[in-house]
């Protein structure tokens, strides 16, 4: 079965440090991960994912991600938080042959000003 | 959140009561889904549609009943719901870009 974990329920940040919100993953095979982030009362958007090709992946409003096939991890960072990149952050696995896609519990990124 | 359309954005019904959760796409992609989604917890997985079959039910109660009229909507009908089933309900596709979700129903059951 696959799974994901994200240790952390809550992650502080001031605004202008730099970020990481961690996740780490256990599939069969190779894995299609993902970040997705979520604002109050609102559907999961996407982020970024992971399906093949450079470790470190780029995605939206600055946020990026590297894979790490040895520690199963794929953690997301950003340079330079910013107060409105407070928000829930889900990151999500997939085997790259198929099935359902399955999420961590999520992380509450809290950027203080 | 716009290419995946779901209305209505809120929706309060009684235990009695019969509604119905629509979600729209024009994105092409032939595999939908409804989530529901309690406050601060991963979306749970409902249903699966693929090419308009039904393909996973997660043993969700008979309360809760899809329907896909065509490859561009997903409908989730309720009825006799419970108040614990008040949550967001999200629906979502998938391409071969990976998935997008749409904005979700609030439902409150009173």
């Amino acid at each position: 079965a696959q799974s994901v974990a994200q240790p952390e329920d809550q992650v502080n940040v001031a605004e202008g440090n730099p970020l990481t919100v961690k996740c780490t993953y256990s599939v069969s095979g190779n894995p299609y991960l993902f970040w997705y982030v979520q604002y109050p009362n609102r559907g999961l958007q996407f982020l970024l994912k992971y399906i093949t090709g450079d470790n470190l992946v780029k995605g939206s409003y600055g946020f990026e991600a590297e894979f790490n096939k040895s520690q199963t991890s794929f953690h997301l960072k950003k340079p330079s938080a910013l107060v409105s990149d407070s928000a829930l952050y889900f990151c999500a696995v997939r085997a790259l042959g198929g099935g359902q896609l399955t999420f961590g519990s999520g992380t509450q990124l809290t950027v203080l000003p | 959140d716009t290419e995946v359309t779901q209305t209505p954005k809120h929706l309060v019904m009684g235990m009695t009561n019969k509604k119905s959760l629509k979600c729209e796409q024009h994105m092409g992609h032939r595999a939908m889904y409804w989530y529901k989604q309690k406050a601060k917890k991963p979306p749970e997985l409902m249903f699966v549609y693929s090419y308009e079959k039904l393909s996973i039910n997660e043993s969700v109660p008979s309360r809760f009943s899809p329907e896909c009229p065509n490859s561009s909507l997903l409908n989730l009908h309720l009825h006799a719901l419970q108040p614990e089933d008040s949550a967001l309900y999200l629906c979502a596709t998938q391409g071969s870009d990976g998935y997008t979700f749409g904005s979700g129903t609030r439902l409150t059951v009173v």
